[in-house]
């Protein structure tokens, strides 16, 4: 089946550092989303990407849809503590289809 | 702001026990998922959901699995007899319109003993 090759597997950071975390994949997708789990919790979706080459933003948060479809990053800029947590990729080949998530980054953020 | 809800947040049943997981979805929401997460591990895909029948369903999602849309609001997962490996947390998700935006909900923590 499809996979999504997330890295790193986990970070550890200082408060204030930037970040950055990226998935790829040997197939294309056609949506890109970066979800946030904190222990216990559901995903919440972060940031959604639908074209190659987007770079949206939400806050804080930065994510690139790769040019060939088969990769994409999240950036954190000046992290807080807040931040900690799990963050997974997901792709999608259509809107119909089910999302295929990455395994995830663990942020740890040291104060 | 609208969320999905998911009943009960933790389950503990004995192995071969029926087990039925409760979802909430958006309300103006179409497209209805289940998820399962295995702790340490990555989320995988159960089910879709549309138009009350499933649309896709994954390798996991085996003949001791079902789901239902009894009414306008609910969405279950009903698992006939549970295995000690069905012990996971399990997600719902639903979506409207736009593709892709799939929102999730707490999720169930099922422990089979």
């Amino acid at each position: 089946g499809q996979q999504l090759n997330q890295s790193p597997q986990s970070m550890f950071i200082q408060e204030g550092e930037d970040v950055s975390m990226n998935c790829t994949s040997s197939s294309i997708f056609n949506t890109w989303l970066w979800y946030k789990q904190d222990p216990g919790e559901g995903p919440v979706l972060l940031i959604a990407l639908y074209k190659a080459g987007e770079l949206t933003s939400n806050g804080r948060l930065t994510a690139q849809f790769g040019i060939t479809r088969k990769d994409s990053f999240l950036n954190i800029s000046a992290s807080i503590p807040s931040d900690v947590g799990i963050y997974f990729c997901a792709g999608q080949i259509s809107g119909n289809t089910p999302l295929v998530f990455g395994k995830g980054t663990r942020l740890s953020v040291i104060a | 702001e609208p969320e999905v809800t998911q009943t009960p947040s933790h389950q503990v049943t004995q192995m071969g026990q029926e087990v039925i997981l409760r979802c909430v979805p958006i309300s103006n929401h179409l497209y209805f998922y289940w998820y399962r997460q295995i702790l340490g591990q990555k989320v995988e895909f159960l089910v879709s959901f549309y138009n009350n029948e499933i649309s896709e369903k994954s390798e996991i999602f085996d003949d001791q699995f079902s789901v239902e849309r009894p009414d306008g609001s609910n969405f279950t997962l009903k698992i006939r007899s549970t295995k000690l490996e069905d012990s996971a947390m399990y997600f719902c998700a639903s979506r409207g319109l736009q593709p892709g935006t799939q929102y999730f909900g707490p999720g169930t923590r099922l422990l089979v003993l």
